[in-house]
């Protein structure tokens, strides 16, 4: 069965920083992958995904993520975060052969100093 | 586009006491999933539905929780009688099927058992 990492389980920058947050995955096969967000008392919200093409994928606000199909890695990048990016952040994977089932990372809990 | 509902927002319970949760997804999607987040994890999938009909429930715990969407829409899920290790937010999501890959998470409900 697949499997999501994500190694930085807190994070806490100042604004204007730049931000990166890691996710690696265990599956040898065709993926899908995604970035969720959830803001504090929020429901978890869709960044940005990945299905096939560029494997440099941008969403919203500002948010990108990049597709590395050797290092079985998906992460996320902001170039200068801002006070209101702070929330939790969850990677995921559908794989081929698990329908339309997402794998979740543990998450990242972001936290941007004003 | 209204979203994915779920009630109760909050919930606490004893343990070996009961519990039902309710979701309306957003009209037309045909797939339905129930995911449990425990705290300082990433959510985990419990049972996935194509219309009224179960795809997936390998990870549902079915000695104690059970699931049904029997017209198609909306879903209930059960856990009886609960254990203090079911204390988490337990979310509903939707997608269209077909159309790419996109679910809808509804807002979660969180239950706490003591």
């Amino acid at each position: 069965a697949q499997s999501v990492s994500q190694h930085n389980h807190h994070v806490i920058l100042s604004e204007a920083a730049s931000l990166e947050l890691g996710c690696n995955y265990s599956y040898g096969g065709t993926v899908n992958l995604f970035w969720y967000v959830q803001y504090p008392g929020q429901h978890l919200q869709l960044l940005l995904k990945y299905f096939s093409g560029d494997p440099l994928v941008k969403g919203i606000k500002g948010f990108e993520a990049e597709f590395i199909k050797s290092k079985f890695s998906f992460n996320l990048r902001k170039p200068s975060v801002q006070w209101s990016d702070t929330a939790e952040y969850f990677c995921a994977v559908n794989a081929d052969n698990a329908g339309n089932m997402l794998t979740f990372g543990g998450g990242t809990r972001l936290m941007v100093k004003p | 586009e209204a979203g994915v509902a779920q009630s109760p927002r909050y919930k606490i319970i004893e343990k070996r006491q009961s519990v039902a949760f309710w979701c309306n997804p957003i009209s037309g999607h045909a797939t339905l999933y129930w995911y449990q987040q425990i705290l300082g994890q990433g959510p985990k999938l419990l049972i996935q539905f194509q219309n009224n009909g179960v795809v997936d429930d390998s990870q549902l715990p079915k000695d104690r929780f059970s699931a049904e969407r029997l017209k198609g829409v909306d879903s209930t899920l059960k856990i009886q009688p609960a254990k203090l290790e079911d204390s988490a937010v337990y979310l509903c999501a939707s997608s269209l099927d077909g159309t790419g890959f996109s679910y809808t998470f509804g807002s979660g409900t969180r239950l706490t058992v003591v």
